[in-house]
């Protein structure tokens, strides 16, 4: 079966720097998304992957191993506005049409 | 504006009374998709539309349908709907499958009374 696992829950202070990490196991696999969705409103794009390394955007980087099956997010400079889920997805299927999305890693920013 | 809409926002309703929500892009996007999202189980993909007249099933496509008649409209129908379909609902589209963002829209609070 799919299956996306990412810790439920992580706390950091503003200016600082946290790794939310993602592991998979899918079958087919056509890349991986992260989203970061507030509370009350629609997750938005934040990073693609499909090839392994990493894809640096602003305060916001991504990183892939497909032979681990394993990403993470890295964000610097927190702040406040940050607070927020951050949904791991995965691209893939038999028809490569499928989305499978983790539980979300709920991150609070503390001053 | 590029935007997905979806109606209503909003729905109380009870069991076995049919509803349709309604899902509209207007950016010429050729997939769309249906979630739902519960506490503790994150989005889960009820059905996914490749292009027009071709729709699959996701992860929980029971007691839901679809239709693809046009390539902006993808509405989803209760049929008979159940208290176990009380969920935050999101429609959302991208230009095709894979390598593309998902664009969503701004969900859909329905309660099954």
């Amino acid at each position: 079966g799919q299956n996306i696992d990412q810790p439920t829950e992580m706390t950091a202070t503003e200016g600082a720097i946290v790794q939310i990490n993602c592991t998979y196991q899918t079958s087919g696999f056509n890349g991986l998304f992260w989203y970061q969705q507030h509370a009350g409103e629609a997750p938005t794009f934040l990073s693609y992957n499909v090839l392994d390394g990493l894809e640096e955007k602003g305060r916001f980087s991504s990183f892939l191993s497909r032979s681990k099956g394993y990403s993470y997010l890295l964000l610097k400079e927190l702040q406040m506005k940050d607070s927020a889920s951050y949904l791991c997805a995965v691209s893939g299927g038999s028809t490569l049409g499928r989305l499978y999305f983790g539980r979300g890693t709920q991150l609070t920013v503390w001053p | 504006e590029a935007q997905v809409t979806q109606n209503p926002r909003y729905l109380i309703t009870v069991t076995g009374k049919k509803l349709t929500v309604t899902c509209s892009q207007n950016m010429n996007h050729e997939y769309m998709s249906w979630y739902r999202q519960d506490p503790g189980l994150g989005l889960r993909q009820i059905y996914y539309s490749m292009n027009v007249e071709v729709t699959d099933k996701g992860d929980v496509p029971e007691g839901y349908k679809v239709s693809r008649k046009e390539k902006r409209n993808f509405p989803l129908i209760l049929e008979s709907p159940s208290p176990n379909q009380t969920s935050l609902y999101f429609c959302a589209s991208s230009l095709g499958q894979g390598a593309q963002p998902q664009h969503f829209g701004d969900g859909t609070r329905l309660s099954i009374l």
